[in-house]
């Protein structure tokens, strides 16, 4: 079946330093790939995606690039501000409809 | 707010009571997912629909859970005879047509059985 395995949190991070979440997939065929973000008190919603391997998705100065060989779509953004503050969750679909969604990272951004 | 609506946004419940929990999609949309998560798990996919169908509900428990979207009003997910492993927050996403992945989520609600 399809999974996703991210990044344990809690992360704390200082503003403006570099933030890495980790995403590693198992799915069948060629999935698409997604982080979707829960900012506090918010429904998730779309950061990024992206649907086939080496293509790279970038929004709000985050970026994520699908890494067939490795399996992996793990997040990044060169400096975090105190308004990134949320819960990522990495996620994927695949042949269907159902997104499969990782545990999701806590990250918290300090002034 | 045009978004996706749910409420409540927080429902306590004593076992063996039942909880209603509804979600109205984003404005146009006719395709409604629910997504359970429980602590420290990801996301996971109980039931699609469409108005007043039930395409897929497959990640649903087989008993005491029931899902619909009737034709005027939102979408209601019902679980009965409430137990302590059903809580957890249940959130509705909606889209347009039939999901490549891009949902809009609401903000979910989240049972508590007491």
């Amino acid at each position: 079946g399809n999974s996703v395995t991210q990044m344990e949190g809690p992360v704390t991070l200082s503003e403006e330093a570099f933030l890495t979440i980790n995403c590693t997939y198992t799915a069948t065929g060629y999935p698409s790939l997604f982080w979707y973000v829960q900012y506090p008190g918010e429904g998730l919603q779309l950061l990024l995606k992206a649907t086939k391997a080496d293509d790279k998705g970038s929004n709000k100065g985050f970026e994520a690039t699908y890494r067939k060989e490795t399996t992996s779509f793990h997040l990044e953004k060169g400096s975090v501000q105190v308004s990134d503050s949320a819960v990522y969750f990495c996620a994927l679909i695949a042949n269907d409809y159902k997104l499969s969604f990782g545990a999701g990272t806590t990250v918290t951004v300090r002034a | 707010n045009a978004g996706v609506m749910q409420n409540p946004r927080h429902l306590v419940r004593r076992r063996g009571q039942e909880a209603r929990l509804r979600c109205s999609p984003m404005k146009g949309h006719s395709h409604v997912y629910w997504y359970r998560q429980l602590p420290e798990e990801g996301l996971k996919f109980m039931v699609y629909l469409q108005k007043e169908n039930i395409i897929d509900e497959s990640g649903m428990p087989k008993e005491r859970f029931s899902a619909e979207f009737p034709k005027e009003g939102p979408s209601i997910l019902r679980i009965q005879q409430v137990v302590r492993g059903d809580s957890a927050a249940y959130f509705c996403a909606s889209s347009g047509a039939r999901s490549t992945g891009e949902l809009f989520f609401g903000e979910g609600s989240r049972l508590t059985v007491l």
